[in-house]
């Protein structure tokens, strides 16, 4: 079964700093990666995924993430953080057509004025 | 137009009764979802169908019985409430079953159980 790790609970960025949130997964075959965003009092919101192909996977407000098998990362970045990027982010893994979604614990994303 | 809905938004109840969240989704899906998200916001996986019938059944509770009348609606019932469990429960939706499909998800149901 997978399993997926996010190290970070908290991460504090200045707005207009650079962001990495760190995510590693555990699969044996080729993984589904799915990184999802929560905002305060919603639901999920898909920001990118990885199911094949080119390893830099592009998303939606300008997130982006790169699958390294060689290190079983899907590490998700943003070159300059906003203030409305504040919020909880999930990394989730998906294995073959039997399997479940496994989501991360999230990383809760503060933004320093 | 909201593509998984679920109502209510928040219900606040107290032990021992028995409550129901619906759940419709109008993105023409086979697979719905029940996920838990607890204070700690860990949200995990408690049942899966796929064109109604039960795919998936974590270790939830028996006093958790969910119902799906037909493929765009899959309906929570709790039984006994109990304090634990208060959480945040999503409904959420796929187009097929299988860790290759995104899953859509609504806006979720604060439930706190006093």
């Amino acid at each position: 079964a997978q399993s997926v790790t996010q190290p970070d609970i908290h991460i504090t960025v200045s707005e207009g700093a650079s962001l990495e949130l760190r995510c590693n997964y555990s699969y044996g075959a080729t993984p589904y990666l799915f990184w999802y965003v929560q905002s305060p009092g919603q639901g999920l919101q898909l920001l990118l995924k990885y199911f094949s192909g080119d390893t830099l996977v592009q998303g939606i407000k300008g997130f982006e993430a790169e699958f390294k098998r060689s290190q079983s990362s899907f590490n998700l970045r943003k070159p300059s953080v906003h203030w409305s990027d504040a919020a909880e982010y999930f990394c989730a893994v998906g294995g073959n057509r039997d399997d479940k979604i496994i989501f991360g614990k999230g990383t809760r994303l503060h933004i320093l004025p | 137009d909201t593509a998984v809905s679920q109502t209510p938004k928040y219900l606040v109840t107290q032990m021992g009764n028995d409550k129901s969240i619906k759940c419709e989704q109008n993105l023409g899906h086979d697979t719905m979802y029940w996920y838990k998200q607890d204070s700690k916001k860990f949200l995990k996986i408690m049942f899966s169908y796929n064109n109604k019938e039960l795919i998936i059944n974590e270790t939830v509770p028996n006093r958790f019985s969910p119902k799906s009348p037909d493929k765009a609606h899959l309906n929570l019932h709790i039984n006994s409430l109990e304090l634990g469990d208060s959480a945040v429960y999503f409904c959420a939706s796929s187009h097929r079953t299988g860790g290759g499909n995104t899953i859509y998800f609504g806006e979720g149901s604060w439930l706190t159980v006093v």
